[in-house]
């Protein structure tokens, strides 16, 4: 079946402009997650989903960064006044709950570079 | 909190040699953890897991890792290493979603393996 799908692929842009990514779970899958991966480092947690929930936003790094989810289905996680330090790639991820037994799957990414 | 860190941030093997990728970890909770793998240009893919059950735990490609509570471990191993090995692996741990906030992962920085003939 389909995987967890994320778009776009890439994104560049200029300092100081909002960008928005999109990111589709995997059908059924109640949790997801949105994870930050800069050049030569390990994934970042930002923020959690699980189903009615509010969202465990304690990865966000600033105020800059918002993401929602439209029931259990897609998520955008928007980056606000872009920065140089944004430029990273960004990993969606969705399970079918939020326990540890469940693996999660992850999209491709979305490689954002911000000049 | 929980945390990992991966001793080596590059390894490099002959093709038919043993692998060994380190990591050694430190939680509050019983922790689950993983071991993912991140080939280029692609996803982030499951290799094994640990959540409490056996210690020696067997992934898929013929990868295995040892929990080893004492010593706060768990090796990623593998008998003998394959061209298609080389990639990036990383180590993962959580406190399997028990402190409410889901199942946040912990990611080490990687280790990226280079397989030669």
């Amino acid at each position: 079946g389909a995987g967890v799908s994320q778009s776009p692929s890439n994104k560049v842009t200029e300092k100081g402009k909002d960008v928005e990514l999109r990111c589709d779970p995997i059908s059924g899958h109640t949790a997801l997650y949105w994870y930050r991966q800069r050049l030569g480092q390990g994934l970042e947690f930002l923020i959690y989903f699980q189903g009615n929930s509010a969202p465990d936003k304690s990865g966000l790094p600033s105020d800059r960064f918002s993401a929602e989810r439209t029931g259990e289905s897609v998520s955008t996680l928007t980056i606000q006044r872009t920065q140089q330090e944004d430029s990273a790639v960004y990993l969606c991820a969705s399970s079918l709950g939020g326990q540890g037994s469940y693996e999660q799957y992850f999209g491709p990414g979305t490689r954002l570079t911000v000049t | 909190a929980q945390s990992v860190t991966q001793l080596d941030s590059h390894v490099s093997v002959s093709e038919g040699t043993p692998v060994l990728l380190r990591c050694n970890y430190s939680s509050s909770y019983s922790p689950s953890l993983f071991w993912y793998v991140q080939h280029p240009n692609k996803g982030l893919q499951l290799l094994l897991k640990y959540t409490s059950a056996a210690t020696l735990v067997k992934g898929i490609n013929g990868f295995e890792a040892e929990f080893k509570k004492s010593e706060t471990s768990f090796h990623l191993t593998k008998p003998s290493a394959h061209m298609s090995d080389a990639a990036e692996y990383f180590c993962v741990v959580s406190d399997g979603g028990f402190t409410g906030g889901g199942n946040k992962l912990t990611f080490g920085t990687g280790t990226q393996l280079k397989v030669e003939l």
